[in-house]
């Protein structure tokens, strides 16, 4: 069965620091990973989009990074902002027919003043 | 510009009594998909559809009802809506989510109270 797990469940960190989040997913046949950022109560919003072959992709302060081979990827974040409080999400898409993404259970990050 | 529009945005209803939440987008997408979320469980999904009149369940079917009659439209049904249907919910539509090049992009969410 496809799954995906993030940790930490939930992270505080104080203005300013920097923090990374981590996804290990078991899903093949692989296709591309993405991570989302989601405030509460809204859609979850695109940051990053990763295939089999990149290992690193920037989006301004995020930057995301997979190892296909270890099936592990890490979402870091650059001198994070109060605007950066909310939930992120990690998606791994299967290159099949049917069912073709599995969600994470995200990690939901505060950042205190 | 290009959207995902749900409505309504909240609904409490009671047992029993039968709703629809609708979802339309813009963007001519093929691929488009229902969630929940619930604290604690992450997003969830419920149906998706990857293409006019082709749906399939996902995760968590049981109770819900979905019709992909045009490509623009796909609404999710509640014949008979149970407490434990209270979430939040959103929608998303895609080209195709296997490609990496294809966003996909989720409507404003639908937060449902079922008493």
């Amino acid at each position: 069965k496809n799954q995906v797990e993030q940790s930490p469940q939930s992270l505080i960190i104080l203005e300013g620091k920097n923090c990374t989040l981590q996804c290990n997913y078991t899903v093949s046949p692989f296709s591309n990973l993405r991570w989302y950022k989601q405030d509460t109560g809204r859609g979850p919003v695109s940051l990053t989009i990763m295939t089999f072959s990149e290992n690193t992709k920037s989006n301004g302060r995020y930057t995301a990074t997979l190892d296909a081979d270890t099936k592990q990827s890490s979402l870091h974040i650059t001198a994070s902002q109060l605007s950066d409080s909310a939930s992120y999400i990690c998606v791994v898409s299967a290159s099949n027919a049917g069912n073709m993404l599995t969600f994470g259970g995200g990690t939901r990050l505060m950042v205190k003043p | 510009e290009a959207q995902v529009t749900q409505n309504p945005r909240y609904l409490i209803t009671v047992t029993g009594k039968k709703l629809t939440v609708t979802c339309s987008q813009n963007m001519n997408h093929e691929y488009m998909s229902w969630y929940r979320q619930d604290p604690g469980l992450g997003l969830r999904q419920i149906y998706y559809s990857m293409n006019v009149e082709v749906t399939d369940k996902g995760d968590v079917p049981e109770g819900y009802k979905v019709s992909r009659k045009e490509k623009r439209n796909f609404p999710l049904i509640l014949e008979s809506p149970s407490p434990n249907q209270t979430s939040l919910y959103f929608c998303a539509s895609s080209l195709r989510p296997d490609r990496p090049s294809y966003e996909q992009y989720f409507g404003p969410g639908t937060r449902l109270t079922v008493t």
